[in-house]
């Protein structure tokens, strides 16, 4: 198994809803991180774990929560959102981060609107 | 001026054309990635290059490190190779930060 999958493709939610984003992957990658991507914009780093850490928060507000139950699987938690917050958000995972030079492996992403 | 740069930003073509995008950055770099996205959808990694040349079916990309310099060539392009080719660089002194370049939209017309 080579790919990241995510869950749901497509997410509408209103802005008082509470709703999760679902991120897996069984290449035994160590590091996983959520992106933001606006149209025609490259992806803005959300949150990186390694090895179930949480390792960097650029600076997201609390409305968007990580979690990484285990070392296959993470998810982020939706509460509160803005329609501002309506973007792809991408999941991808790496063999670790550190200096080396290893490959990320991107999911298809989730198309969040926020209503 | 960003990082990274990409040239062109848009590319039409015809089936069957060989096609280059071109990437310069400006800082030091552990490795550079080309990247594809097709219109609303996620991303493939197609290259991560620190050194030299790689090939991939009709993929070629090159690095020149001491230019700062890359190129994404497509031979016999293909309509289904239309999307968006991302150049993004990982700096010296990062160690999970990627610098994205804007992006080449190419649209390969039959």
């Amino acid at each position: 198994d080579t790919e990241v999958t995510q869950t749901p493709k497509h997410l509408v939610m209103g802005m008082t809803n509470k709703k999760s984003l679902k991120c897996e992957q069984h290449m035994g990658h160590r590091a996983m991180y959520w992106y933001k991507q606006k149209a025609k914009k490259p992806p803005e780093l959300m949150f990186v774990y390694s090895y179930e850490k949480l390792s960097i928060n650029e600076s997201v507000p609390s409305r968007f929560s990580p979690e990484c139950p285990n070392s296959s699987l993470l998810n982020l938690h939706l509460h509160a959102l803005q329609p501002e917050d309506s973007a792809l958000y991408l999941c991808a995972s790496s063999q670790m981060t550190g200096r080396s030079n290893y490959g990320y492996t991107f999911g298809s992403g989730t198309r969040l609107t926020v209503v | 001026k960003n990082e990274v740069e990409q040239s062109p930003q848009n590319l039409t073509a015809q089936e069957g054309e060989f096609i280059t995008i071109n990437c310069s950055y400006s800082v030091g770099i552990s490795a550079l990635h080309w990247l594809q996205q097709h219109p609303g959808g996620g991303i493939v990694s197609l290259f991560m290059l620190s050194s030299g040349k790689k090939k991939h079916g009709r993929l070629i990309a090159t690095i020149n490190i001491q230019e700062k310099h890359s190129s994404l060539h497509i031979t016999a392009s293909h309509p289904r190779d239309s999307a968006v080719y991302i150049c993004a660089v990982r700096g010296m002194d990062s160690n999970y930060q990627l610098i994205w370049g804007a992006g080449t939209k190419l649209i390969i017309k039959p």
